[in-house]
């Protein structure tokens, strides 16, 4: 079973700020099958990245996700007031549990 | 319109049984893998299990292995989630949520249900 652990658990930023979201996998994540997750409260989570640098359909170009292996990253260049959320990375690369990261929460400073 | 739309909020009691759904509507729903997503109050995510309404294949994580039971019927486009005998632990929202390409098995979910909140108390 592949543990992803997300880091930080929460980070503090203002809108226009850059925001660096860590997702570290306890093993290899095979062909890069790393997605990165949007929630908002009371909604459902929403598919931003997938393949670790491919951006979902109608995802804004500020979201870039990088990385392979063990290590990857999600990106949004400059913070806009409804990017304030948590974020989650998942593997599904290693069956038979697709798992998820405990999430990060992006708020205002 | 892509969408899966699930069944409406439950309340039950400890011991009972319960089986909620998730329809797809705008795709081939045969054609596309559906999982299950538990999320408990103030929780993260967790993976739960996923199915291939085409031909039935399921998958369990480990840790929902033999706790709920996966199943589909492909006629009316709707996957099931259900428990035999419900514990409080059990008690968090539930989603449903479709690969993102067709058959394939290593996918992200890109269309997600709008949850089913599930309460177990005494």
């Amino acid at each position: 079973e592949i543990v992803l652990t997300q880091s930080p658990g929460t980070l503090s930023l203002s809108p226009g700020e850059r925001a660096t979201l860590s997702c570290r996998a306890s093993q290899s994540v095979s062909s890069s099958y790393l997605a990165w997750y949007q929630q908002k409260p009371g909604q459902a989570p929403r598919l931003l990245i997938y393949g670790a640098s491919s951006r979902a359909t109608g995802i804004p170009d500020r979201f870039s996700g990088s990385g392979s292996g063990t290590d990857f990253t999600l990106t949004i260049s400059r913070l806009e007031p409804e990017d304030f959320a948590v974020y989650y990375c998942q593997q599904y690369g290693s069956s038979p549990m697709y798992s998820f990261g405990q999430g990060t929460k992006l708020e205002i400073k | 319109e892509v969408q899966l739309v699930q069944s409406g909020a439950e309340v039950k009691k400890p011991g009972e049984s319960l089986k909620i759904s998730c329809k797809g509507s705008g795709y081939s729903f045969t054609s596309y893998w559906i999982g299950w997503v538990r999320q408990m109050p103030g929780k993260g995510l967790e993976w739960m299990g996923i199915i291939y309404p085409g031909d039935s294949d399921t998958r369990y994580s480990p840790s929902f292995q033999g706790q709920v039971t996966i199943s589909a019927d492909k006629s009316i486009s709707t996957a099931y989630l259900q428990w035999s005998s419900l514990k409080a632990s059990d008690t968090a929202m539930y989603y449903c949520a479709r690969h993102q390409t067709v058959h394939n098995w290593n996918d992200a979910f890109d269309i997600w249900g709008q949850g089913t909140m599930v309460t177990v108390s005494s």
